[in-house]
């Protein structure tokens, strides 16, 4: 069965310490995966995808097929970058979403 | 501004008595989906709209039904509700399928 699996509920690091926020994946096919943030009292926006292969404010994320992973990460946490952050996995053509639970991601000064 | 806007915000109900949420879209989108979520859980899809087709997920209760009278408009409605009914309730467009998912800002259930 397809499923994302994010395993720390909560993530705490130093200001300018390196972030890394784990999702391992299951998927028989060819995983198109993404990374959504939930800022505090914001509503759950597109961070990044893996096809575009792109960094937005600084995180990255890489497609690890041998050991199903999408790990995002961030050389220099900052304290904006504290928010919920959700890893998804789109399911099939019709575009659906399967959601891991998600990583609080904390950043203090 | 385009966005994804869903009313109420927060809406309280009681065991049994029927309620509707609503969703709305400037975005023109063709794709509509509502989403469950539990407290520290996943967003669990439950169905979506592509234009007026409807989409069920196969685990999505037959106590949830939703209607598109319009593009820009998406209902769901919850026939009778439990207890275990009480979440924030998310609507999302897209463009299309396997397109960037815009979501509003939820709308959280309290059922008493």
């Amino acid at each position: 069965a397809q499923r994302v699996t994010q395993p720390e509920k909560l993530l705490s690091v130093f200001k300018g310490a390196p972030v890394e926020l784990k999702c391992n994946y299951s998927y028989s096919g060819s995983p198109e995966l993404f990374w959504y943030v939930q800022y505090s009292r914001q509503r759950l926006q597109l961070l990044l995808r893996h096809i575009s292969r792109e960094s937005i404010k600084g995180f990255t994320a890489d497609l690890n097929k041998g050991e199903t992973s999408f790990h995002l990460k961030k050389p220099f946490a900052q304290e904006e970058d504290s928010a919920m952050y959700y890893c998804a996995l789109q399911e099939g053509s019709q575009g659906n979403l399967i959601f891991g639970k998600g990583t609080k991601l904390s950043v203090k000064p | 501004d385009a966005m994804v806007i869903q009313n109420p915000r927060y809406q309280v109900t009681q065991f049994g008595k029927p309620v509707t949420l609503s969703c709305s879209q400037t975005l023109n989108h063709n794709v509509m989906y509502w989403y469950q979520q539990k407290s520290s859980q996943a967003p669990k899809l439950l169905f979506h709209y592509y234009d007026k087709d409807f989409n069920n997920e196969a685990d999505t209760p037959d106590n949830f039904q939703s209607r598109r009278p319009n593009t820009s408009f998406c209902f769901l409605d919850i026939r009778s509700p439990g207890l275990g009914d009480a979440a924030m309730y998310l609507c999302a467009t897209s463009r299309a399928s396997g397109y960037e998912q815009y979501f509003g800002p939820g709308t959280r259930l309290t059922v008493t």
